[in-house]
């Protein structure tokens, strides 16, 4: 049984610029949350999916928007990059309660 | 404002010297609360889920208590591989989410 799985491993990109990542949940769950985790800090909510809707956000910008798939797949799109942005990008998903890790997306902005 | 904070920041053990690791929250009302291990520049992964005070879980050389102010991750003999940083969070009620709040954790150094 495959685990939450998350695309691409690293990614570097400059000021400005647009990023996608992508998230596959663990079989059997439907809820997709994504989290920030800048160095030596705690994973930051950014927002969660389920059915295809964001039910809630985080303390993050417009900037950052997200999809959810009727696979239950998710994409968390950041636009107009800031050094800032550079960080450990975390998808969990989860059925219940528990929430599940992926392996995460290193963005570096330069 | 729901909050976690976990103590020390750091802390290096000889192997086999047992010690524990403290995570103190502030919400609304607990749903839960969970630990992660944390490797460096991977994913946390899933410890334990603790639900209401007096519950104590464990696995292998870990063992996680709750009270109604905090939890605590007891590690006895340590061994190197144990070496990780280990994430506190939880959960409170209220809202449309089953969202995680989290501490800054506590990193472990382990050395043989």
């Amino acid at each position: 049984d495959a685990g939450v799985t998350q695309s691409p491993t690293h990614l570097i990109k400059t000021r400005g610029q647009q990023v996608t990542l992508r998230c596959s949940p663990k079989s059997g769950h439907d809820t997709v949350s994504w989290y920030q985790q800048a160095l030596g800090q705690g994973p930051q909510f950014i927002f969660q999916y389920y059915e295809e809707e964001e039910r809630q956000r985080g303390n993050f910008p417009d900037r950052f928007s997200g999809h959810q798939f009727p696979n239950y797949s998710s994409e968390l799109n950041v636009n107009a990059l800031l050094l800032g942005d550079s960080a450990l990008y975390l998808c969990a998903s989860s059925d219940q309660s528990e929430q599940y890790f992926g392996p995460g997306t290193r963005l570096t902005v330069t | 404002e729901d909050q976690v904070t976990q103590s020390p920041e750091a802390l290096r053990l000889q192997e086999g010297e047992s010690s524990s690791l403290n995570c103190s929250y502030t919400v609304s009302g607990l749903r839960g609360l969970f630990w992660y291990r944390q490797d460096p520049g991977k994913g946390p992964e899933f410890l334990f889920t603790l639900y209401s005070a007096g519950e104590e879980k464990e696995k292998e050389r870990l063992k996680a208590t709750l009270t109604k102010k905090e939890s605590f991750l007891h590690i006895t003999a340590p061994k190197p591989e144990d070496s990780a940083t280990y994430l506190c969070a939880v959960q409170a009620y209220g809202g449309a989410t089953n969202k995680l709040i989290f501490g800054t954790g506590t990193l472990l150094a382990v050395q043989p």
